[in-house]
């Protein structure tokens, strides 16, 4: 059965410091995992998605996760956070056929001045 | 533009009566998922179709119903039987593939009982 875990239901950093958001899974198969962003109100927006390519991906805005299987983990990363960065950041699991996708619990980023 | 629409933004229940949500795209996407969101909670899902005149029922369908009888429209009707409506629902589109599909998702309604 696949599961999800974002480790941190809220992270607080200062304007221009590393961002890091915790994500594990667990699944059967070989997982597609994404991250998605959310801000106040909105509907999700793709930040990123790792499809069994390169193990570094690259999403919007400067972030970018690493997939690592020994570890089962996915975590999002940004060297220098923006203060419109501050959102709703969800890490979701997906087998094959897109229909079993499971959402993490998410994680809110609060960034300061 | 291309992209998803919902309405109402915002929409109130009185106790007993039934509320349909709209959804509509226009990304000629097959499949549509309805996404209801709580506070500190993920998504979880409502129902999803995969092709017109067909619909699955996801983890939480109790309540609810769906039709989908055009391609771009999937509406959601929250009947007097779920009786706790109150939250965010999320409507998205996709592709069919291989499950690394991104799902596309509409700004939402909020569903507030009266």
């Amino acid at each position: 059965a696949q599961s999800v875990t974002q480790l941190d239901s809220h992270v607080s950093v200062s304007e221009g410091t590393p961002v890091l958001l915790r994500c594990n899974y667990s699944s059967s198969y070989s997982p597609s995992l994404f991250w998605y962003v959310q801000h106040p109100n909105k509907g999700l927006q793709l930040l990123l998605k790792y499809t069994s390519a390169a193990t570094l991906v690259k999403g919007i805005n400067g972030f970018e996760a690493e997939f690592k299987k020994s570890e089962t983990s996915f975590h999002l990363t940004k060297p220098s956070a923006h203060m419109s960065d501050a959102a709703e950041y969800f890490c979701v699991v997906s087998d094959s056929g897109g229909f079993k996708t499971i959402f993490g619990a998410g994680t809110r980023l609060f960034v300061k001045a | 533009d291309g992209g998803i629409t919902q309405s109402p933004k915002y929409l109130f229940r009185k106790e007993g009566q039934n509320v349909t949500l709209s959804c509509e795209q226009n990304l000629n996407h097959d499949a549509m998922y309805w996404y209801r969101q709580d506070p500190g909670q993920g998504l979880r899902l409502i129902y999803y179709s995969q092709i017109v005149n067909d619909f699955q029922k996801g983890d939480i369908a109790e309540g609810y119903s769906v039709s989908r009888e055009k391609k771009e429209s999937f509406p959601l009707t929250v009947t007097s039987a779920q009786k706790n409506p109150t939250a965010f629902y999320l409507c998205a589109s996709s592709v069919i593939g291989t499950g690394a599909e991104t799902q596309y998702f509409g700004p939402g309604t909020r569903l507030l009982v009266l």
